[in-house]
């Protein structure tokens, strides 16, 4: 079944440390997302990709990285810049054909990775 | 900028009354309106969505949305609820005036529903 896989479900950070988040689609989706999920605070836009190769920041991108370098894989990265990484984190997908269709294609998610300080 | 309010942080219905979840949008132009459901420490799920379509929007496991665009409203509903309909709901949106292609997301409504 097609789908997104994230990984670790539970990861723990240490002081000073990068950790690295990982999201594979096999949806043959073009556009995936990060989203960052705080208690009462709903979900928050970290990056978006809408291509290999190519992608931008979202609402709240400080002390994040990511890379587009397969169609399949965005990794976040959650550099020790981000002082308050504890968060559930969420991965998306959708395809679109154009920019104006992606908007209307619901975006599928995985379940998650539970990010904690040590 | 596009926001989404979701008017209620904890709902709590007893089994077989009417849930009713309350979503209100921003924006000068329509935009695209989801409705995703998340249960203890899992991924969201689409239960419904509308683009433009058919206004009444009907769902998986029994839900349905209506579009109100001079209430600027999407609230969801559900005839009857069930014990398993308990869980943490989120409304959101896309395109509209920003055309943000990414989805903005209400706060979220945390449904309870008693036996």
């Amino acid at each position: 079944d097609g789908g997104i896989t994230q990984s670790p479900k539970y990861l723990f950070r240490k002081e000073g440390q990068n950790v690295t988040l990982s999201c594979e689609q096999n949806l043959n989706h073009d556009a995936m997302y990060w989203y960052r999920q705080d208690p009462g605070q709903g979900l928050r836009l970290i990056y978006y990709s809408q291509i290999v190769n190519d992608f931008q920041k979202g609402d709240i991108a400080e002390g994040y990285s990511v890379s587009r370098e397969k169609k399949e894989s965005f990794p976040l990265t959650v550099t020790s810049a981000q002082k308050n990484p504890t968060a559930f984190y969420l991965c998306a997908s959708n395809t679109g054909t154009g920019g104006m269709v992606r908007e209307r294609q619901p975006q599928h998610f995985g379940d998650g990775t539970r990010l904690s300080i040590l | 900028a596009q926001s989404v309010t979701q008017l209620g942080s904890h709902v709590s219905v007893s089994e077989g009354a009417l849930v009713l979840l309350r979503c209100n949008y921003s924006s000068s132009v329509p935009p695209y309106l989801f409705w995703y459901v998340q249960y203890p420490n899992q991924g969201l799920q689409l239960l419904l969505k509308y683009t433009s379509a058919a206004t009444l929007v009907k769902g998986i496991n029994g839900f349905e949305a209506e579009f109100k665009k001079s209430e600027t409203s999407f609230h969801l509903t559900k005839p009857s609820a069930h014990m398993s309909d308990a869980a943490e709901y989120f409304c959101a949106v896309s395109g509209g005036d920003t055309g943000r292609r990414a989805l903005t997301f209400g706060s979220g409504t945390r449904l309870q529903v008693q036996p």
